[in-house]
């Protein structure tokens, strides 16, 4: 089965840099995957690792550990529209491509 | 033109009632699916269609009953609705194909309140 951990609520100032881990146990590991769920709204895509290291798309980060089985979301230059829950999730090729998710981080931006 | 869209976006209901949502994809994607997301926001897959076949189901009830008539639709028939049905239903689909990342995409999500 697969099984994801991740903090249920980050809090954080404008501008600031917050990151979101996600601990994973799963059997066979293809990727990471992350999402973006604002309140009311559906989650959208945000990022992918299936190699170890560090992917970069603007202010946002994501990063892969395969061998910890560890990965991360950075956001940096926080605004206030960053309020959201954050989801990592893997994508498993034996079964569809179904993608199981973590419970979610909840993300509050103060001013 | 909207990516992947369900109808309805709300539904109220009384326990013991049956309700469809529907939903479609212009995408061109093979496989659709159907999470489930509660009142903790947990997102749980429930059922998977690759090409109008049902490849996955994670234990559901037998009252959740999904129809894929061709591949861009993904209909949802829920019978004798129960209180903790309640939840937010989403469609989803992707272009499944090993080595990617399996993006997903979601529609705007179907409210559904029994009460």
């Amino acid at each position: 089965g697969q099984s994801l951990e991740q903090p249920s609520e980050v809090t954080a100032v404008e501008g600031a840099i917050v990151q979101i881990n996600c601990t994973y146990q799963t059997s066979g590991f293809y990727g990471l995957s992350w999402y973006q769920q604002h309140d009311g709204g559906a989650p959208t895509f945000l990022s992918y690792n299936a190699l170890d290291g560090l992917e970069e798309t603007g202010r946002f980060s994501s990063f892969l550990s395969r061998s910890d089985s560890y990965g991360y979301l950075l956001l940096q230059e926080l605004q206030m529209k960053d309020s959201a829950s954050y989801f990592c999730a893997v994508p498993s090729w034996a079964n569809a491509g179904k993608s199981t998710f973590g419970d979610g981080t909840t993300l509050t931006v103060k001013p | 033109d909207t990516a992947v869209s369900q109808t309805p976006k709300y539904l109220v209901t009384q326990m013991g009632n049956d309700k469809s949502i529907k939903c479609e994809q212009n995408l061109g994607h093979d496989t659709m699916y159907w999470y489930k997301q509660d009142s903790k926001k947990f997102l749980k897959i429930m059922f998977s269609y690759n090409n109008k076949e049902l490849i996955i189901n994670e234990t559901v009830p037998n009252r959740f009953s999904p129809k894929s008539p061709d591949k861009a639709h993904l209909n949802l028939h829920i019978n004798s609705l129960e209180l903790g049905d309640s939840a937010v239903y989403f469609c989803a689909s992707s272009q499944a194909a090993s080595g990617s990342a399996g993006e997903l995409f979601f529609g705007e999500g179907s409210r559904l309140t029994v009460l």
